[in-house]
């Protein structure tokens, strides 16, 4: 069974401070992997994703996330982080197999804190 | 475009009694999961329904069920609830076919066990 870890719990930045959030996964196999975040009062929603290709992904508002698959790590970038970042930020992984098997794991979660 | 949505927002129940939640899938998407996410934690997976049948189930009694209706809507059945059944009840929906599966979740409904 595969598993998620984010090693940053709580994380506290003043505005225009650069972003990264660590991520590792434990799985035997090839994996899909997905940055989701969630603002206060508001549902999950995605940031970004890796499916294959290029290893640097990039998403929504100025977000990059870099899978390295030799550290089995997907870390979360912002160069720049704003008030309204302040958020919950989550790590999930699936099998990347098409067998109807596709439950997410997700990591603990991340709680950003950005002073303004 | 609806995307997914989730009813009730909030409920409160007491121990030992059942609760049923209910997810209408983002429109086009024919499979659903349902998570749980207890407070300060990340979402557990629960079990995910593909054409009206269980696929794949996480670590979860049997207390938990579900259904997924020829319309692709679904529900979480918890029978016998737990004070710690209280958490975030989250359903995502996903297009089966696609090859990748990137799952768009709802806004959550909200369990309170007292």
């Amino acid at each position: 069974a595969q598993s998620v870890s984010q090693h940053n719990h709580h994380v506290i930045l003043s505005e225009a401070a650069s972003l990264e959030l660590g991520c590792n996964y434990s799985y035997g196999g090839t994996v899909n992997l997905f940055w989701y975040v969630q603002y206060p009062g508001q549902h999950l929603q995605l940031l970004l994703k890796y499916f294959s290709g290029d290893p640097l992904v990039k998403g929504i508002k100025g977000f990059e996330a870099e899978f390295i698959k030799s550290k089995f790590s997907f870390n979360l970038r912002k160069p720049s982080v704003q008030w309204s970042d302040t958020a919950e930020y989550f790590c999930a992984v699936n099998p990347a197999s098409y067998t109807g098997r596709r439950a997410l794991t997700f990591g603990s979660g991340t709680r950003l804190q950005v002073q303004p | 475009d609806a995307g997914v949505t989730q009813s009730p927002t909030h409920l409160i129940k007491t121990r030992g009694q059942q609760v049923t939640l209910r997810c209408s899938p983002k429109s086009g998407h024919d499979t659903v999961s349902w998570y749980q996410q207890a407070l300060g934690q990340g979402p557990q997976f629960i079990f995910q329904y593909y054409e009206e049948e269980e696929r794949q189930r996480g670590n979860f009694p049997d207390r938990f069920s579900g259904h997924q209706f020829p319309n692709y809507s679904s529900e979480l059945n918890v029978n016998a609830l737990l004070l710690g059944d209280s958490a975030l009840y989250l359903c995502a929906s996903s297009l089966a076919r696609s090859s990748y599966n990137e799952q768009f979740f709802g806004p959550g409904t909200r369990l309170t066990v007292l």
